[in-house]
């Protein structure tokens, strides 16, 4: 079993729409999550932080984190076209100086017109 | 501002061959810097972390090295290259400590394909 499960889709949805991307891991070590979007061909790009449990919003974006079941969630409001990338769900444990990340196979999202 | 540098963008190179890969950070100092390793369908993979000069930390047994002669520089090498060693090279940098370390920045990365 992998330490993170992400469903690779792709998901296809209206402009317009709710998104809902989602991760779950097993190691319950982990205390860091990350959300990171990544263009085709592009290097990932860091879109939400949240430590421990909780929601955190930041404009069109809810990252929600629920350590009692092992589950994250990123959800994308009013969804645009220019939303379309890969989804990658991220998290660590505490590992002295150099946090190791380890990651979703990301989900595929296309925000059709 | 941070910026993070990775060359050449893309790359190929026939097996046996050696590589050089170069990552530059500017913007800041005494970052904790990573190289991974993205293959379709498989997610990152971590190979090295440096968190300082001369300082590397191997996470999968390979033929690839690292090294890391200055603050904000970071080197990923092999002296033969096999054709497993295609995929996407991407280089990260993070604070050193703190909650910083986990922010993890990525560069636009290398595509490598063997031949």
């Amino acid at each position: 079993q992998k330490e993170v499960e992400q469903d690779p889709g792709p998901l296809s949805v209206p402009e317009g729409a709710i998104v809902s991307l989602n991760c779950t891991y097993s190691n319950s070590a982990f205390q860091y999550f990350m959300w990171y979007r990544q263009y085709s061909r592009k290097g990932p790009e860091l879109l939400m932080y949240t430590y421990s449990s909780g929601n955190k919003e930041d404009g069109r974006f809810t990252a929600q984190v629920d350590k009692s079941s092992k589950y994250i969630s990123l959800f994308i409001r009013d969804s645009q076209p220019s939303d379309s990338a890969t989804y990658l769900c991220a998290m660590s444990a505490l590992t002295g100086t150099a946090s190791k990340l380890t990651f979703g196979t990301g989900t595929r999202l296309q925000v059709t017109l | 501002s941070q910026t993070i540098h990775q060359w050449p963008a893309t790359l190929v190179q026939p097996v046996g061959s050696p590589l050089s890969l170069e990552c530059t950070v500017e913007g800041t100092s005494n970052p904790n810097l990573y190289w991974y390793r993205q293959a379709a369908g498989r997610g990152l993979q971590l190979l090295f972390y440096s968190v300082g000069i001369g300082q590397i930390s191997s996470e999968v047994p390979q033929n690839l090295s690292a090294s890391r002669p200055q603050d904000r520089q970071f080197i990923l090498s092999s002296k033969k290259l096999l054709l497993s060693d295609s995929g996407f090279y991407l280089c990260a940098w993070s604070g050193r400590a703190g909650p910083s370390s986990y922010e993890q920045y990525f560069g636009p990365g290398t595509r490598l394909t063997v031949t």
